[in-house]
C-alpha cells in the first residue's frame, strides 16, 4: 500500500520569496506522483505530475517538483510566490498499475503581502 | 475542458435524513470517485467506480452507498445522515486512456452540514 506524508500543515511566506512544500511517500511498487492545488471554495486541480522520465517536473503557475527515488520525496518549489498562490496544496501518489490515488493531508500556503 | 459538476455547493440536513449527492462529468470518463475532505486529514476515498453499475469500496465506505446507472453520473447516498458526516464532499473522474488515466478532474465540492 502507498502512503503520503506532508510534514508541514501550514507554510506562511512573504510575497516574492521562494517556497518549498515537502512531500514524502512510501510504496513497495513503482508510483506516479502528483501535486494538486485547491484554491478557496474550489475543487482540486492538477498542478503537475511525475509519471516517468526526467525527475524535474514543471507545472502550471511557475511551480516545479523534483522526484527523488532514494529519498522517496517529491517536493514542490516556486522561486517567487504571489498572493494568488495562497491555497491548499496536496501531494498524491498512485501505484502505476492502479487507478486509486492516495492523497496527503495537505499543506496550507499563505502568502503574506 | 473537462467539466465535473456537483448538484449542490451547500447542503444542510437533519440527522437521520437520506441525502443524495449527485456528480456529473462530461468527458466520457470511465472512472469516477467520491472523496470526503476534512481538515488535517486530506482527502479520503469513500467509493469509486470503474464502469456503469460497478462500484468498489474505498477507505471509508461505512454509512455511504453509491449508484452509477449512467456513465456520466455517479451518486453518493447517505442512507441516514449523522453529524459525523458533516464534511466537504468532492467528486472526481479520470479516463482509462493510458495517457490520461493518471489525472483526476474534480468538481467544486459540496459542503454538507448535518444538524
Amino acid at each position: 500500500a502507498q502512503s503520503v506524508t506532508q510534514l508541514d500543515s501550514q507554510v506562511p511566506v512573504f510575497e516574492e520569496a521562494p517556497v518549498e512544500l515537502r512531500c514524502n511517500y512510501s510504496s513497495s511498487v513503482s508510483v506516479y506522483l502528483f501535486w494538486y492545488v485547491q484554491y478557496p471554495n474550489q475543487g482540486l486541480q492538477l498542478l503537475l505530475k511525475y509519471l516517468s522520465g526526467s525527475t524535474l517536473v514543471k507545472g502550471i503557475n511557475g511551480f516545479e517538483a523534483e522526484f527523488n527515488k532514494s529519498q522517496t520525496s517529491f517536493h514542490l518549489r516556486k522561486p517567487s510566490v504571489h498572493i494568488s498562490d495562497t491555497a491548499e496544496y496536496f501531494c498524491a501518489v498512485s501505484a502505476t498499475s492502479y487507478d486509486k490515488v492516495i492523497f496527503g493531508p495537505g499543506t496550507s500556503l499563505s502568502v503574506i503581502p | 475542458d473537462v467539466k465535473v459538476t456537483q448538484s449542490s455547493r451547500y447542503l444542510v440536513k437533519r440527522t437521520g435524513e437520506k441525502v443524495f449527492l449527485e456528480c456529473v462529468q462530461d468527458m466520457d470518463h470511465e472512472n469516477m470517485f467520491w472523496y470526503r475532505q476534512d481538515p488535517g486529514l486530506g482527502l479520503r476515498l469513500i467509493y469509486f467506480s470503474y464502469d456503469v453499475k460497478m462500484k468498489e469500496k474505498g477507505d471509508i465506505p461505512e454509512g455511504y452507498s453509491v449508484s452509477r446507472e449512467k456513465k456520466e453520473r455517479f451518486s453518493l447516498i447517505l442512507e441516514s445522515a449523522s453529524t459525523n458526516q458533516t464534511s466537504m464532499y468532492l467528486c472526481a473522474s479520470s479516463s482509462r486512456d493510458s495517457k490520461l488515466r493518471e489525472t483526476q478532474y474534480f468538481g467544486p465540492g459540496t459542503r454538507l452540514l448535518v444538524l
